[in-house]
């Protein structure tokens, strides 16, 4: 199983909820990844996660809180987000941190904050 | 530090067209070099890599050549296809860093 799943697909939230992204893989990979797209723009990493232990986090605004609860699922908590944090949100998996390149993505979550 | 460019798109091409998308790169030491390609509703999936200068990375019959006197890691495609209507990203992996380029989205016509 080579697959990376996030849920949900899509999401519409507003600025005062609260909301929470999922992504989940069964490849036994160690590091997982969580990424923004704006639409025309490649992928800025957000988070970092080796060995379940938040190892990177690339200057994000608090809004924003990641969790792994374990190996195979990490957990991505949104509240009190902006307008301008509507974006497709990506998961990643690679067997180890060093093997970014390696990288699974799952689908995507599009999220629109109203 | 670490940046990859890649040729503003759109590209429009007819099928059967000869595909060239252009990457350039800008790094210390020996980047790894990455073509993504991602579909209209999906997350980035690998298509090809290069490791080493003059490798040459192929898949799904795109090829690209890792040129370190050029710093360059253009993709070409022979034939393309409908199918191959998506967005392409060029990426690089050096010192535990990983960067995009900016896209080139390639739309096939039949």
């Amino acid at each position: 199983d080579t697959e990376v799943t996030q849920t949900p697909k899509h999401l519409v939230m507003g600025m005062t909820n609260k909301k929470s992204l999922k992504c989940e893989q069964h490849m036994g990979h160690r590091a997982m990844y969580w990424y923004k797209q704006k639409a025309k723009k490649p992928p800025e990493l957000m988070f970092v996660y080796s060995y379940e232990k938040l190892s990177i986090n690339e200057s994000v605004p608090s809004r924003f809180s990641p969790e792994c609860p374990n190996s195979s699922l990490l957990n991505l908590h949104l509240h009190a987000l902006q307008p301008e944090d509507s974006a497709l949100y990506l998961c990643a998996s690679s067997p180890l941190r060093q093997a970014i390149y390696e990288q699974y993505f799952g689908p995507g979550t599009r999220l629109t904050v109203t | 530090g670490n940046s990859v460019t890649q040729m503003e798109g759109p590209v429009t091409l007819s099928e059967e067209a000869f595909l060239t998308i252009n990457c350039t790169y800008t790094a210390t030491g020996y980047p790894s070099l990455f073509w993504y390609v991602q579909y209209p509703g999906e997350g980035l999936q690998l298509l090809l890599k290069a490791t080493k200068a003059d490798d040459k990375g192929s898949n799904k019959g795109f090829e690209a050549t890792y040129r370190k006197e050029t710093t360059s890691f253009h993709l070409e495609k022979g034939s393309v296809q409908v199918s191959d209507s998506a967005v392409y990203f060029c990426a690089l992996y050096n010192n535990n860093d990983m960067r995009f380029g900016a896209g080139t989205r390639l739309t096939v016509k039949p």
